[in-house]
């Protein structure tokens, strides 16, 4: 069974950028859809964007696009989601997903979590 | 983008009760791709429900969900304690993938 295995809880500045991973654990993911949906303390759950890694071509909501980057690695075991000019409200949690269907869903497999504190 | 609204925001019963939890889109959604996702506490949401009806691998029969279009409806037949969480709905079969803001089942 596929696990997701996120990077560890990051602190940036204001105006800094981050990149988070996300690595696939007892399996491949190649040929699924893999996203990015974030949670802000005590909030709900806002999809980002995704990628599938054999076809390369990301995805993004358009309420990110410009400050969102989606990439794998050319072993294409690891994805990667980049957020820059970050500001206190991206303060989150940021999971990655697996899509079993689509790039949005149903997301069957989630990885840890990786916590993102912007503070200056 | 496809707005998900959830009813009541938070349901307050107990074990041996029956829960049903309400999902509405602002337009239809395409090809019933509706699921249902459940959250504890300090863990990632864990999916119950696919395609408005399927349960997801290993989700116990006492979670069902149905409904078509706009309307969409989680039932859990007889509430256990390990159910009170925060449950979640989303459409998958637009673009931008939306979550509904949560409904909250507390004992």
């Amino acid at each position: 069974q596929v696990q997701l295995v996120q990077s560890g809880a990051e602190v940036k500045k204001p105006g800094s950028s981050v990149k988070v991973s996300c690595k696939a654990s007892g399996g491949s993911f190649s040929t699924y859809a893999i996203s990015w949906v974030r949670q802000a303390p005590g909030q709900g759950l806002e999809w980002m964007g995704g990628i599938i890694p054999i076809f390369g071509s990301p995805s993004y909501a358009q309420k990110f696009q410009g400050r969102v980057t989606v990439t794998t690695d050319k072993s294409m075991t690891t994805v990667f989601l980049e957020l820059s000019s970050l500001r206190s409200e991206d303060t989150a949690v940021y999971f990655c997903l697996r899509g079993a269907t689509t790039h949005y869903g149903p997301f069957d497999i989630w990885g840890q979590g990786t916590r993102v504190t912007i503070s200056s | 983008e496809i707005v998900l609204t959830q009813s009541p925001g938070t349901l307050s019963l107990s074990p041996g009760e029956r829960a049903t939890l309400s999902c509405r889109a602002s337009q239809s959604v395409s090809s019933s791709y509706l699921a249902w996702y459940q959250q504890k506490p300090g863990q990632a949401p864990r999916l119950l429900i696919y395609e408005t009806s399927s349960r997801a691998s290993g989700i116990p029969d006492r979670f069902s969900g149905s409904g078509s279009a706009t309307d969409f409806t989680l039932t859990i037949s007889r509430l256990e304690p390990e159910d009170f969480a925060v449950y979640y709905c989303q459409q998958y079969g637009s673009s931008p993938g939306t979550f509904g803001q949560g409904t909250k089942l507390e004992i």
